[in-house]
């Protein structure tokens, strides 16, 4: 069974641009979660899908978006890149998180602003 | 505030040199309890989830366990393989978000 695939696997921006992260979940699963890793921060949650509607947020600013599609891939956009983006960032599906079902992860995105 | 904290930060064995990792917990109704590793440049493997105190659970080497309060994971035995980052994570409530740790960085040595 394919386990969760994000491309690209590093990308390498400058401040003011834009950028866009795809993920695509273990089949059958529903439930999307994006997260930023930093050594210092360690996970902070970013937003969840739950069959293309966005079911929980973090605490980012509004330049982080996203979205799900029909068959349960998801796209993550961050706009006006700051030097302070940079990290990895990790996708993570599930069935749907009733009565704390797990993530799995995917192998992240690594994002580096110049 | 929902909050998990886990220790220690960094923690190095010589093979076969059993120890406990910790994940302490303050969160309102708890919904789960889950254990990763995470490798460099890779992204978390999910090893346990524990639903209420008592539980425990095993996977080879390793061994999770769940209180009111904290959770451990024991390494039995560890070999150089099992080096990696250990990450704990609460799922709270009824929104559904899972609450990190910083992780334990382990380090086994031959």
């Amino acid at each position: 069974k394919a386990g969760v695939t994000q491309t690209p696997r590093y990308l390498i921006k400058t401040r003011g641009q834009q950028v866009t992260l795809s993920c695509s979940p273990i089949s059958g699963h529903r439930s999307v979660s994006w997260y930023q890793q930093t050594p210092g921060q360690g996970l902070q949650f970013l937003f969840e899908y739950f069959s293309e509607t966005q079911r929980n947020k973090g605490n980012f600013p509004g330049r982080f978006s996203g979205r799900q599609f029909s068959n349960s891939r998801s796209e993550m956009n961050v706009s006006t890149l700051e030097l302070g983006d940079s990290a990895l960032y990790l996708c993570a599906s599930s069935l749907g998180q009733e009565r704390g079902q797990p993530q799995h992860f995917g192998d992240g995105t690594r994002l580096s602003i110049l | 505030e929902d909050q998990v904290t886990q220790s220690p930060e960094a923690l190095r064995l010589q093979e076969g040199e059993s120890s406990s990792l910790n994940c302490s917990y303050t969160v309102s109704g708890l919904r789960g309890l889950f254990w990763y590793r995470q490798d460099p440049g890779k992204g978390p493997e999910f090893l346990f989830t524990l639903y209420s105190a008592g539980e425990e659970k095993e996977k080879e080497r390793l061994k999770a366990t769940l209180t009111k309060k904290e959770s451990f994971l024991h390494i039995t035995a560890p070999k150089p393989e099992d080096s990696a980052t250990y990450l704990c994570a609460a799922n709270a409530g009824n929104n559904r978000k899972l609450i990190w740790g910083l992780g334990t960085s382990l380090a086994v040595n031959p």
